[in-house]
């Protein structure tokens, strides 16, 4: 168990729908970081939150946002959902982004399938 | 240009035999992290090992040691005595000073025989 939760494990959904995905990091962790991993695109870094500021972005979809609250703990909207979306999607923290060294611990993931 | 690249998408080895999955990464920052995590078919994903850029030594966590070659741009990680829950994909990563990302290689599934 690496600390981080993720909740709910399971989503399926219709497209054109818009669901919230939601992670708590490790306790002390300041980072959270969203991946998302398909098939054909493998493992994805979407979009990264350091003590509430958004820090770094990746290959995340306009389609898509998130949030980091003030406890720390995030969430991932997705929106106007595509088949193509489904993925697993996965949360990690890590204590402090500053440093290269800093090892990410992921959350088990939520599966969304979108119909 | 892929910056991680592992080159054995599969791997079938008998169990308690050592085990060695390739990575090779490519970067021009001079400090960097080099990860190692395992995917079993539950889906986690689960921190192996960690090897920073300027580490002397290579990284060991148990049955688990990183081979680092910074010449050659490797990390190969080696798991001694492999056991039956060893199977699982197993993912090498790498995360540069200047970015907070990690970046993924595609990954190594490795199915252990009994």
């Amino acid at each position: 168990d690496s600390g981080v939760t993720q909740t709910p494990k399971h989503l399926i959904t219709a497209t054109g729908q818009r669901v919230t995905l939601r992670c708590s990091p490790r306790s002390g962790d300041l980072s959270v970081y969203w991946y998302q991993q398909s098939l054909d695109q493998g493992l994805q870094f979407l979009i990264q939150y350091y003590n509430g500021e958004e820090r770094a972005k990746g290959n995340i979809l306009e389609r898509f946002s998130a949030q980091q609250f003030p406890d720390l703990h995030s969430e991932l909207n997705l929106s106007s959902l595509e088949l193509g979306d489904s993925a697993l999607y996965f949360c990690a923290s890590s204590v402090d982004a500053s440093r290269s060294f800093d090892t990410q611990y992921f959350g088990p993931g939520t599966r969304l399938t979108v119909l | 240009a892929q910056k991680i690249t592992q080159t054995q998408p599969g791997m079938f080895v008998q169990e308690k035999e050592a085990v060695t999955l390739d990575c090779t990464y490519d970067t021009s920052d001079p400090s960097y992290g080099l990860f190692w995590y395992k995917q079993p078919s539950s889906g986690e994903m689960i921190f192996l090992i960690y090897q920073g850029s300027y580490d002397q030594q290579n990284a060991t966590e148990g049955r688990y040691s990183l081979n680092f070659q910074k010449a050659r741009k490797s990390a190969n990680l080696v798991i001694s005595a492999s056991q039956l829950g060893d199977s699982a994909m197993y993912f090498c990563a790498m995360r540069e000073s200047r970015d907070d990302k990690i970046i993924f290689g595609k990954g190594t599934r490795l199915h252990i025989l009994p």
